[in-house]
């Protein structure tokens, strides 16, 4: 069975940091891009970041600079490192395979609270 | 940035009716949209691919079509379990981006 497992998230205050973990299984992860996509409360879906390979990665203009995507192959592991978070990098984030770019399976996610 | 804006925002219908869900692209993405169907406490699930190619498991009822910039998503037979918030998203260009949504209420 393809599964996705997200963890890692919790609560953080302004400025903190906190690094997302997601286990991959059931498929053979090194020949898949990845994502991280995220949910704010009572919100739609935003896409945060990609990864392909160590180089070949991507980001949303809202977290270039403060998140950083990467995954080790070996592990069958993707991550998140996430610094500088503010209020609005509260969300929900879901770890997704990418199939020709489509997001075709999703983890079940991981809860991100920035507050004081 | 390809923006996707779909409406209605709200659907609310019987079960046994058909659901027309539309997505209105900024510019062109050719063929190159999904559909994502969200239930209330889950996670997002793949349904249509390619604008019109169901995904794995995806039951025959659901049906995608449109190209460019106009693209359509439709329930025939609504289910009660068909109850959701349903995204498009493109692959055209980056940032790969989703639609508002539209949630769907069965009556």
């Amino acid at each position: 069975e393809v599964q996705l497992v997200e963890s890692g998230g919790g609560l953080v205050q302004p400025g903190g940091s906190l690094r997302l973990s997601c286990a991959a299984s059931g498929f053979t992860f090194n020949t898949y891009g990845m994502n991280w996509v995220r949910q704010a409360p009572g919100k739609g879906l935003e896409w945060v970041s990609y990864a392909r390979d160590g180089r070949n990665t991507a980001y949303a203009d809202s977290v270039r600079g403060r998140f950083t995507i990467s995954r080790d192959d070996a592990k069958n592991s993707l991550y998140l490192q996430m610094n500088s978070l503010r209020a609005e990098d509260t969300a929900v984030y879901y770890c997704v395979r990418n199939t020709r770019y489509y997001m075709d399976v999703w983890g079940k996610g991981t809860t991100v609270t920035v507050s004081s | 940035e390809i923006v996707l804006t779909q409406f209605p925002a709200t659907l609310s219908l019987s079960p046994g009716e058909r659901a027309t869900l539309s997505c209105r692209a900024s510019q062109s993405v050719s063929s190159d949209l999904a559909w994502h169907q969200q239930k209330p406490g889950q996670a997002p699930r793949l349904l249509i691919y390619d604008a019109s190619n169901r995904a794995t498991g995806v039951p025959a009822r659901f049906s995608g079509s449109g190209s460019g910039t106009d693209f359509t998503l439709t329930i025939s037979g609504l289910e009660p379990e068909d109850s959701a918030v349903y995204y498009c998203q493109q692959r055209s260009n980056w940032p790969l981006t989703f639609g508002g949504g539209t949630k769907v209420e069965i009556k």
